[in-house]
């Protein structure tokens, strides 16, 4: 079975704190993302990455930042954290392409307070 | 720019009675469609897609989903829902050029003994 796993389930950080959250899948899965999940705004992406060093912006990708310097590897960095960063974050991954599904790790909750 | 619309917030069906979780979507080009399942407290996990050919598509623990070009619909069913289908829900378009997958916001569906 695929598993992309998330390292941290539960955070909680400071205004100004920096933040990373990290992602690593197993499968050997070329694209990776990151969105953040917010009650009754469904999900939202962050940033996505097609491959290793390469990063593009999705929809919501201001006050974060993402390295991938290893192809199982996707991190998500919140440079100073804000409360309005507080959310679910949840990392996934896929197959080279588009008809692919997303592989989905178990969340990481962030609170910041 | 690509869009997917969940109209009910909340679904609420009997045992053994049929459910249907509505989606419209909106994309340019072919639609890469899909829908996921999340439990409490978890990620999401993959259920079905339709990426081309027959409009009937069969997933996992008995979903199935028809997409209607012509109605820009793809609609998830299952012909008697159990209660431990109660989870929360929800439809994906992904654009066929850039790889991105944008996400409805969500039903929750709950199943009553």
């Amino acid at each position: 079975d695929v598993k992309v796993t998330q390292s941290s389930r539960y955070l909680v950080k400071r205004t100004g704190e920096k933040v990373f959250l990290e992602c690593v899948q197993d499968m050997d899965h070329e694209n990776m993302f990151w969105y953040r999940q917010d009650p009754g705004l469904g999900l939202r992406l962050i940033y996505f990455s097609y491959d290793v060093k390469m990063k593009e912006k999705g929809d919501i990708p201001e006050g974060y930042s993402v390295s991938r310097e290893k192809k199982e590897r996707f991190s998500l960095i919140l440079e100073s954290a804000s409360t309005n960063q507080t959310s679910m974050y949840l990392c996934a991954s896929s197959l080279f392409g588009v008809t692919g599904e997303l592989f989905f790790g178990e969340g990481s909750r962030l609170t910041v307070l | 720019a690509q869009s997917v619309a969940q109209p009910e917030d909340q679904v609420n069906v009997a045992e053994g009675n049929p459910l249907t979780v509505k989606c419209t979507y909106s994309v340019s080009g072919n639609p890469y469609l899909f829908w996921y399942v999340q439990y409490p407290n978890r990620g999401l996990q993959f259920l079905l897609k339709y990426i081309t050919g027959d409009n009937l598509v069969k997933g996992s623990y008995g979903f199935e989903a028809e997409f209607n070009k012509s109605q820009t619909s793809f609609h998830l069913k299952k012909p008697s829902a159990l209660v431990s289908d109660s989870a929360l829900y929800f439809c994906a378009v992904r654009d066929p050029n850039a790889g991105k997958s944008t996400f409805g916001d969500g039903t929750t569906l709950t199943v009553k003994p």
